[in-house]
């Protein structure tokens, strides 16, 4: 059974820092992972999508890498600003592509 | 924003009585999924859907049932609910999970079994 892990579950810090959300898995037979942000009694955005064949994608300050490996990625958010504070989700899908397993979050406090 | 619609989006209801959730898309999508948000463990599957009835447990199935009689509606049902079932549910959709493309999210469904 897959199992998803988020370290740290909690995050605070200052404005302008950059920062590194990490994520690992147990299974490394994955189709790919994303990374979504949740805003408290909200749903889940997506940030970013990598596929199992990438080793990184990057969407304006956020960076995401994979190692599939080692299942690991980590979530690199620069520069980071108070409106960033949320709760980040990894997921993994597995490879017959029906199942997206959730690691338990961090959650992020940027204070101005 | 895709086209993704959870109603109601907050209920209270007994134990024992029986509880319909229902997620609506727009984007005609083929995958829809519900999950479950609990704290401490996080997002989990509860049932999915690949096509016009369609449908496969996932990992907390137990209690729960689902139809998907067309494309854009997936309905979650609570035969008997319990206490344990008090949680937020999330709707979820995708093309096809295999073409790489992201999972978009409901804003979910409060739901209270007092």
């Amino acid at each position: 059974k897959q199992e998803v892990t988020q370290i740290p579950a909690a995050l605070s810090v200052p404005e302008g820092e950059n920062l590194v959300l990490n994520c690992s898995f147990t299974d490394s037979a994955i189709y790919n992972l994303q990374w979504f942000r949740q805003d408290p009694g909200k749903g889940l955005t997506s940030l970013l999508l990598i596929q199992s064949s990438q080793r990184e994608q990057t969407s304006g300050r956020l960076n995401a890498s994979l190692d599939k490996s080692s299942g690991r990625s980590t979530l690199y958010i620069a520069a980071s600003q108070p409106g960033d504070s949320a709760t980040y989700l990894c997921a993994v899908l597995n490879n017959a592509g029906n199942m997206l397993t959730f690691g338990g979050g961090t959650r992020l406090m940027v204070k101005p | 924003d895709a086209g993704i619609t959870q109603s109601p989006r907050h209920k209270v209801t007994e134990t024992g009585t029986p509880v319909t959730l229902r997620c609506h898309q727009t984007e005609n999508h083929r995958y829809m999924y519900w999950y479950r948000q609990d704290p401490g463990h996080g997002l989990r599957l509860i049932h999915y859907s690949y096509g016009v009835k369609d449908t496969d447990k996932g990992e907390v199935s137990d209690g729960y049932s689902v139809s998907r009689s067309k494309t854009e509606d997936f309905l979650l049902t609570l035969e008997s609910a319990t206490s344990s079932q008090t949680s937020v549910y999330f709707c979820a959709i995708s093309p096809n999970p295999t073409t790489n493309t992201e999972a978009f999210f409901g804003q979910g469904t409060r739901l209270t079994v007092v």
